[in-house]
């Protein structure tokens, strides 16, 4: 079946833009997480949704960052006025639910801020 | 300190070779634990749970010790497809699923 899904695959923006980056995940997983990979380093958990609940926000690095998720199926990762530093890979997940061993993850999207 | 801790390597061995990388975590309460696989420039795919007893998986052998919060993978018998960067994971909290990544231990397998 289909895996998560995630565009754009690259994006290439200016310092100062606003950038929008989408995830779709599973069919039927009910949560859905981004992190970002920045390079060399490891992944870094940025938000959690599950269901209805209230997303943990708890490692969004800065009020520049917000997401969410329309309908509990596509989620948006938005990142305000753009710096040097968000340059990362932008990795979503989804699993089955928030006790699931197993994450899936989408191919990324690798952000450049010039 | 970081949460999960890895040597990055690179480990670089022959086909054949038995290789093992280590991950110590930080937090005592954590309850799970994974080793993830991630070929260059792609998604992180998981590779095994770690469970207190230890497990295996053909090829594949990760062991958990609570007491030293200290995490093994042994690969025996490498192959060349082998070659990715390992990751070690830790289960944050077990009520949002979110995950504490290592930096990742790089394996290239030569002929």
């Amino acid at each position: 079946g289909a895996g998560v899904s995630q565009s754009p695959s690259n994006k290439v923006t200016e310092k100062g833009k606003d950038v929008e980056l989408r995830c779709d995940p599973i069919s039927g997983h009910t949560a859905l997480y981004w992190y970002r990979q920045s390079l060399g380093q490891g992944l870094e958990f940025l938000i959690y949704f599950q269901g209805n609940s209230a997303p943990d926000k708890s490692g969004l690095p800065s009020d520049r960052f917000s997401a969410e998720r329309t309908g509990g199926s596509v989620s948006t990762l938005t990142i305000q006025r753009t710096q040097q530093e968000d340059s990362a890979v932008y990795l979503c997940a989804s699993s089955p639910d928030s006790s699931s061993r197993a994450q899936y993850f989408g191919p990324g999207t690798r952000l450049t801020v010039l | 300190r970081k949460e999960v801790e890895q040597d990055p390597g690179p480990f670089n061995v022959p086909e054949g070779a038995t290789v093992a990388f280590n991950c110590t975590y930080s937090n005592s309460a954590s309850q799970s634990f994974f080793w993830y696989r991630q070929d260059c420039r792609k998604e992180p795919k998981l590779l095994m749970s770690v469970y207190s007893s230890g497990n295996e998986d053909g090829r594949f052998t990760a062991q958990l010790n609570r007491a030293s919060q200290y995490i093994s993978l042994l690969i025996r018998d490498s192959k060349l497809s082998d070659s990715a960067t390992y990751l070690c994971v830790v289960l944050g909290s077990s009520n949002t699923g979110k995950l504490i990544f290592g930096q990742g231990t790089t394996l290239q397998v030569k002929p």
